[in-house]
């Protein structure tokens, strides 16, 4: 059973555009939303995360909107760059520090 | 060091091998996790150390798993018997506390697993 929908599973975007990618989720136990940030052959990388309490986050081209009551949040990606090309992992997090991570967006932004 | 460091990078095995996989954390962070990540998937939990303490296993998908961290320190994943379906990417993941969910987990390259 997935705990998290990511959507859409693939993306392409001109220089320049906004990427979109939405997380839907279930179970309300979770309290931290992370995204993360993967380029082929690395780790996850955090790129960033909100808490339940605020509604949108903000962290350069990179934004966060938080919707409580329908247990969905999404990361925008302002100005899209094509060094911005890799997959977007959303993730859960309660208070043990384990993650469970959506299927992965895989974003390609065109020059 | 100055990342997650994982050895071997890639590592194939014939079907009922044993192979170990290796990860060192951070220096100094408290918390350690395993995840195995499937081709086109995000990663899945395996376990989690608080130091030397394994406390959670619950996604180690079957007795042939087998991690440990037994200084506090390195730790080492260890599959028996090498099937087909456990072909992946093994990832480690380090943080500094006590794993309270809104810590930043520093991910390693990982090791990629291939059984023939």
């Amino acid at each position: 059973q997935q705990q998290v929908k990511q959507s859409p599973q693939s993306l392409i975007v001109q220089k320049g555009g906004i990427s979109i990618i939405n997380c839907a989720y279930e179970n309300t136990a979770f309290d931290y939303f992370p995204w993360y940030q993967q380029f082929p052959g690395k780790g996850p990388a955090l790129l960033i995360a909100i808490r339940p309490d605020v509604s949108e986050k903000k962290e350069g081209r990179f934004t966060i909107s938080f919707n409580k009551s329908a247990k969905q949040f999404s990361l925008h990606i302002m100005d899209s760059q094509p060094g911005d090309s890799a997959t977007y992992f959303c993730a859960l997090s309660g208070n043990t520090g384990k993650l469970i991570f959506g299927q992965g967006t895989t974003l390609q932004v065109k020059p | 060091g100055a990342g997650v460091s994982q050895s071997p990078r890639y590592k194939v095995a014939k079907r009922g091998q044993d192979v170990a996989l290796r990860c060192d954390p951070i220096s100094g962070h408290v918390s350690l996790f395993w995840y195995q990540q499937a081709l086109g998937q995000g990663p899945e939990f395996l376990t989690y150390f608080q130091n030397e303490a394994q406390l959670d296993k619950s996604g180690l998908p079957s007795d042939r798993f087998f991690a440990e961290r037994p200084e506090g320190s390195v730790s080492t994943l260890k599959i028996q018997r090498t099937q087909q379906e456990d072909s992946a990417v093994y990832l480690c993941a380090s943080s500094l506390g006590y794993g309270t969910g809104d810590e930043k987990l520093f991910f390693g390259s990982g090791t990629q697993l291939s059984v023939l």
